[in-house]
């Protein structure tokens, strides 16, 4: 099983910054998801990212795919305390069986402060 | 539409109790998953399932089992529950050909 390695780990800022949370695995996925989870809920998907260099935009929060799709970041425009949340990256891997199943990497707690 | 539901929402267990966390999906999805939550180590995959009466082990399957006798239901169990059990619970459900999981909002379970 690949490993997903996410820093910073806790990040705390004031609202209107901007930030970058990255992805790190040693191994290459076949595309990865960016999750954002609020506390007492699951996981949301923001976004998917296949191509390696793949750049998507989702208003302010921007997620590249690394050339070599072993890694990933989020980069987040003027952070707003609305962004406050988890944020957890998740790569898409091969099973045995053949079919996929998805690693979650560690996370990201980020807090955005008024 | 209610998507994924979790129950029960909160429970503790004394060691070596045993229990059954359900997860009920109402989209037809055929995929299901069942993680872990634990401070510092994102989500880890117990076990998951591509349909109706199939299922396969995770990262950390050992200590769990899961059922899924019908396909919108995907069952946990723990035999005989230890305090390393002690997590939140996220069941999620996927759609063949689409990527996004969807998430239930968890089952806090404390062993004690």
């Amino acid at each position: 099983t690949q490993l997903l390695e996410q820093s910073p780990q806790f990040l705390s800022i004031q609202e209107g910054e901007n930030l970058t949370v990255y992805c790190n695995s040693s191994s290459v996925f076949s595309s990865l998801q960016w999750y954002r989870q609020e506390p007492g809920e699951g996981p949301v998907l923001l976004v998917t990212v296949v191509t390696g260099g793949e750049v998507k935009k989702l208003k302010r929060l921007t997620f590249q795919f690394g050339d070599a799709r072993k890694d990933s970041s989020l980069h987040i425009t003027a952070a707003q305390p609305g962004d406050t949340g988890l944020y957890l990256c998740a790569g898409r891997e091969l099973a045995t069986s053949g079919t996929y199943k998805y690693i979650f990497g560690t996370g990201t707690r980020l807090k955005v402060l008024a | 539409n209610a998507g994924v539901t979790q129950t029960p929402k909160f429970r503790v267990l004394k060691t070596g109790q045993s229990m059954t966390l359900l997860c009920a999906q109402d989209m037809n999805h055929e995929y299901m998953y069942w993680y872990r939550q634990d401070p510092g180590m994102g989500l880890r995959l117990i076990h998951y399932s591509v349909g109706e009466g199939t299922t396969a082990k995770g990262e950390v399957p050992d200590g769990y089992n899961v059922s899924r006798l019908k396909k919108q239901n995907f069952l946990l169990g723990l035999e005989s529950a230890a305090p390393s059990q002690t997590s939140v619970y996220f069941c999620a459900s996927r759609k063949t050909g689409n990527e996004k999981l969807f998430f239930g909002s968890g089952t806090q379970l404390s062993v004690l």
